[in-house]
């Protein structure tokens, strides 16, 4: 059964406190995604990865860090220097196509809602 | 910069009640718009890809367009299930991650 699986699917953070969120998939997808979603804000993309070791910031990477050392896993770290970290966190993947392109379809994981204690 | 606007940002229907959604886009390059449907408290699904002006795809009570400037996703007598959070993304010109607007939340009443 080929997915996107995420986890936890709610996480508790205290203040000061470095926290990661998994994400997994066996779909054999060489491109993965962190987006994040606040109320009202819609998907902003936090940093994606095209390839094992290498990844690249998104239009919101600060306070966050991210590590691609199989192909198959994209954990994201929600440090301590992100001071509103309380949102929905998602994770996303696509194929590459022969000649390097991305496949244009993202599929996505269900979700990590993270709060703040 | 790639932009996706995306209005209503809420519509409420009575079931049976068709309407449209619409999605404005400027990209430099279209290489293709993406719809997905998201329910509360879980991941976006996708619905469909369109990639050239004059395109149209169907799924059951959906169906997209896409014009140069914008597309479409009208649903046709909805019913109560399809009430959702609907979201249209562009992917521009290379190997660049998908631009998303900020939704349609839709409220479908029996």
């Amino acid at each position: 059964d080929g997915g996107i699986t995420q986890s936890p699917k709610y996480l508790f953070r205290k203040e000061g406190q470095n926290v990661t969120l998994s994400c997994e998939q066996n779909l054999n997808h060489d491109a993965m995604y962190w987006y994040r979603q606040d109320p009202g804000q819609g998907l902003r993309l936090i940093y994606y990865s095209q390839i094992v070791n290498d990844f690249q910031k998104g239009d919101i990477a600060e306070g966050y860090s991210v590590s691609r050392e199989k192909k198959e896993s994209f954990p994201l770290t929600v440090t301590s220097a992100q001071k509103n970290p309380t949102a929905f966190y998602l994770c996303a993947s696509s194929a590459r196509l022969a000649g390097g392109a991305f496949q244009e379809t993202q599929y996505f994981g269900p979700g990590t809602r993270l709060l703040v204690l | 910069e790639d932009q996706v606007t995306q209005s209503p940002e809420a519509l409420r229907l009575q079931e049976g009640e068709s309407s449209s959604l619409n999605c404005s886009y400027t990209v430099s390059g279209l290489r293709g718009l993406f719809w997905y449907r998201q329910d509360p408290g879980k991941g976006p699904e996708f619905l469909f890809t369109l990639y050239s002006a004059g395109e149209e795809k169907e799924k059951e009570r959906l169906k997209a367009t896409l014009t140069k400037k914008e597309s479409f996703l009208h649903i046709t007598a909805p019913k109560p299930e399809d009430s959702a959070t609907y979201l249209c993304a562009v992917r521009s010109s290379g190997n660049t991650p998908l631009v998303f607007g900020k939704g349609t939340r839709l409220s479908v009443i029996a």
